[in-house]
């Protein structure tokens, strides 16, 4: 059973650019969850999509954004980067969200110039 | 506020030592709780999931507990290796009317040293 996949695998980016990263769940998973994860903040709760809509949000600014497709692939799209933005980004996939098991993705490394 | 708190925030064992990672949570309402290791610019790999009414859990080396009733979990490490060296995050799920949200701790630096 294939994992979860995320693209790319690391990026580098300059300020003021946008960025799209994609996520596959785990086939049968409806929900995907996004994740920050900088050295000083650890992982910060970015939002979750289940079944194309978003059901949970974390306190990010509206540059960040994402959606889910019908497959249940979901993409995370940050706009007009900052230099702060440079951090891991995780996906997790799971069966129905929060109380069921999550699997992570090996994450974007993304690094803003 | 739903927190959870984890110690050491790091923690440096010989190889072949056993080691004990603690979490506390301020989580309500509470629906399981996580461990997870994650080696260093890797994702994080679930070791035990526990519900409110398991107390012990156990996936190889790595043994867990929760005491609900303090809102507290430790995750006991027996005769470390080298490829233990990771980070062991320490999460909750919260239930709400949205399936739910999961709470994550700092996490525990653990370094194995030969």
């Amino acid at each position: 059973k294939a994992g979860v996949t995320q693209t790319p695998r690391y990026l580098i980016k300059t300020r003021g650019q946008q960025v799209t990263l994609s996520c596959s769940p785990i086939s049968g998973h409806r929900s995907v969850s996004w994740y920050q994860q900088t050295p000083g903040q650890g992982l910060q709760f970015l939002f979750e999509y289940f079944s194309e809509t978003q059901r949970n949000k974390g306190n990010f600014p509206g540059r960040f954004s994402g959606r889910q497709f019908s497959n249940s692939r979901s993409e995370m799209n940050v706009s007009t980067l900052e230099l702060g933005d440079s951090a891991l980004y995780l996906c997790a996939s799971s069966l129905a969200g929060g109380r069921t098991e999550a699997f992570f993705g090996q994450g974007t490394r993304l690094t803003v110039v | 506020k739903n927190q959870v708190e984890q110690s050491p925030q790091s923690l440096i064992i010989l190889e072949g030592k056993n080691c004990t990672l603690q979490c506390n949570y301020t989580v309500s309402p509470f629906s399981n709780l996580r461990w997870y290791k994650q080696d260093t610019g890797r994702g994080p790999v679930s070791l035990t999931i526990m519900t409110f009414s398991e107390n012990t859990k156990s996936n190889g080396r790595y043994t867990a507990t929760l005491d609900a009733d303090t809102k507290q979990s430790s995750l006991h490490i027996t005769a470390s290796q080298l490829s233990d060296s990771a980070s062991y995050i320490c999460v909750v799920s919260a239930l709400n009317n949205q399936g739910g949200k999961l709470i994550f701790g700092q996490g525990t630096e653990l370094s194995v040293k030969p």
